[in-house]
């Protein structure tokens, strides 16, 4: 048991909207991350947000973007939705910025995004 | 940059039958290595790591050693059973000496055990 959750599970968006995805990381977790994986793809990291501030972003546009709350929960939200965003959304959260011998990243089981 | 690349699946195999999945990367540091699980319905679970050359990670019967020189982390369990079919992602955190903090993983290899 994780104690990461996401919601929504699932949701269907139509082209051009808007989405907002939340997370609640485990207890006492101060970091959350957050992966796209497309449908037979590996997960691809969005960002990452460590003490309220975003700390690191991979290769995605500006339309992605994020907050992290003073409790440590976490929001995605994706502007101007294309197709090509349908994907399962996982949230991971962990103590700490780096992975190493005592930090592991647990991870939520996601949001099923379809945009129609 | 950073890359995983894993053996392509799907993988049907029968009970009690030898399990191995291969791994390679590339990095410009010192990563650290996992395998992380999805169960159908589910998500990610960290099932293994290690995070120096040598490094055996193992648990539920599963092991992976960290080969610097081969850059490989291939996963490997001696009995599979109908509850490990799954999807198995290998992955990397380059820590050092770059900080980098996200995980970057393969494409994923389905594996399916049949009683």
């Amino acid at each position: 048991e994780t104690g990461v959750t996401q919601s929504p599970t699932h949701l269907i968006k139509t082209r051009g909207q808007q989405v907002t995805l939340r997370c609640s990381s485990q207890s006492g977790h101060n970091t959350v991350s957050w992966y796209q994986q497309a449908l037979g793809q590996g997960p691809q990291f969005i960002f990452q947000y460590y003490r309220e501030e975003e700390n690191g972003r991979g290769n995605f546009p500006p339309r992605f973007s994020g907050l992290q709350f003073p409790n440590y929960s976490s929001e995605l939200n994706v502007n101007a939705l294309e197709l090509d965003d349908s994907a399962l959304y996982l949230c991971a959260s962990s103590l700490g910025q780096t992975l190493d011998h005592n930090t592991e990243a647990f991870f939520g089981q996601g949001t099923r995004l379809t945009v129609v | 940059g950073d890359s995983v690349t894993q053996m392509e699946g799907p993988v049907t195999l029968s009970e009690e039958a030898f399990l191995t999945i291969n791994c390679t990367y590339t990095a410009t540091g010192y990563p650290s290595l996992f395998w992380y699980v999805q169960y159908p319905g589910e998500g990610l679970q960290l099932l293994l790591k290690a995070t120096k050359a040598d490094d055996k990670g193992s648990n539920k019967g599963f092991e992976a050693t960290y080969r610097k020189e081969t850059t490989s982390f291939h996963l490997e369990k001696g009995s599979v059973q109908v509850s490990d079919s799954a999807v198995y992602f290998c992955a990397l955190s380059e820590n050092y000496p770059f900080n980098d903090y996200k995980l970057s993983f393969g494409a994923g290899t389905t594996v399916t055990v049949r009683a």
